[in-house]
This record gives structure tokens, sequence and C-alpha cells, in this order.
């Protein structure tokens, strides 16, 4: 009964290095989404995804890419950290291909750049 | 673009003192959903409201959908300790069919034994 499981859960990467955020569900969802959750910012949509092979922009997606090649991953790449990057992520997955139906959260991602 | 607007920020109440976050829309919702955040924690979905009006309980939480659907709130009776957490409102516009959902930042509600 995994539901969405996130790795790494903490990570400290200095400016400049790259990294993947892993993401991956078990219920069959259709719709994947990244967001990003600062103090006072409450969730902010990076990319989200209403199927395998189709991706698409948020709220925040600059420094940010992704694929979705399975149904099941949506990992979220960052080429060049940046110190405004540093977050706590979340990944969210849900039925159906619109978002309108409710999301199942993991645990997150704490990353901090330095 | 929408933007979902929640107040307020920060709630302090004592025990069994009532608690209510509004989350107001500047366009239409199709419809709107609830997520509850303990610290620590991530967010966990309470009720989704879809119909004009709609009005939804679940124990001490009632929820409300505004009749013009651009406002929503979420009215706790007589908080206890449990209560404690970050409660976000979710909408997705309408007009939309490119499937964002956007999230309130929040009101970080903290309750006094």
């Amino acid at each position: 009964n995994a539901g969405v499981t996130q790795t790494p859960k903490f990570q400290v990467l200095k400016t400049g290095q790259s990294m993947t955020l892993q993401c991956a569900q078990d219920m069959n969802h259709e719709y994947m989404s990244w967001y990003r959750q600062d103090p006072g910012m409450g969730l902010r949509l990076i990319h989200y995804s209403v199927g395998a092979g189709i991706t698409d922009q948020g709220e925040v997606p600059n420094g940010y890419n992704v694929s979705r090649s399975t149904t099941e991953d949506f990992p979220l790449r960052l080429l060049s950290a940046a110190p405004s990057q540093t977050s706590v992520y979340f990944c969210a997955s849900s039925y159906g291909r619109q978002g309108n139906q409710p999301q199942h959260f993991g645990d997150g991602t704490r990353l901090s750049i330095l | 673009g929408q933007q979902v607007m929640q107040i307020p920020q920060y709630q302090h109440v004592q025990e069994g003192e009532d608690f209510t976050t509004y989350c107001n829309s500047s366009t239409t919702l199709s419809n709107i959903q609830w997520y509850k955040q303990r610290p620590g924690g991530h967010p966990v979905f309470l009720i989704q409201l879809v119909k004009s009006g709609e009005v939804k309980k679940q124990k001490r939480l009632t929820f409300q959908f505004g009749e013009a659907k651009k406002n929503s709130s979420l009215h706790i009776t007589a908080t206890q300790t449990t209560d404690v957490g970050t409660y976000f409102c979710a909408g997705q516009d309408r007009g939309s069919t490119l499937g964002r959902l956007y999230f309130g930042r929040g009101t970080q509600l903290t309750v006094w034994p």
C-alpha cells in the first residue's frame, strides 16, 4: 500500500549541481504534479502531467524539467541548482486526467541549495 | 491567470473556540478542494465541493461553496488540539482544460489547550 513515494527525503546540493527528484505512484493515476512549498507561499505548481508522454508547465516552471515516460513515474530535474530552489518539494497524483480529483501527496523532499 | 486567495494566513485560538478560513478566487471555479497539513507532514485531502451553494459537513468541520463558485469557507466548531495544522484550499478554473490545480497560501491554525 505504497501510494506516492518520493526519494530522497532530504538532500543538500551545492549551487550549480544537478539532481533528479524521484516520484512514483502505484495507483495507476493518470494525473501527476510537482509542487514546491515555501514558508508563507503555500503550494505552488511547478509542472504537471495528464498522462504518459504529456506534460505542461505550472506557475513556477523555470529551472525545472520533467518527463513522463511511464504512468508510474514522474521525475523532476534541476539542471543547475540555485539557492532560490531551496524548498520542500511535493509530488502528487490523482485519478483521471483533469486534476479535479483528490490529490494524493508523497511525504516530500526537503532540498537545500548552498 | 487564476489566483486563489486564502485568509487569514495565521489564526491562534483557545481550545473550544471556533475557527474559519476563507478562500476567494478571481475566476469561477469548477470545483474546490480542501486539504490539511500537519506540521512536518504532507497535505491530506479533506473534501471536494462541486455544486454552487454546496454545504458539506464532517463532524465538527463545515465546508461551503459560494453561489457564484468563486469563494469557499471551512469552519471548525469547538476546536481541539488535534485540529492544529495548515488548511489549504485548492481550485480549478472552470474554463481551464489544462488540468491546473491552484492552491491558496493556507491558514496556519494554532490551538492553545
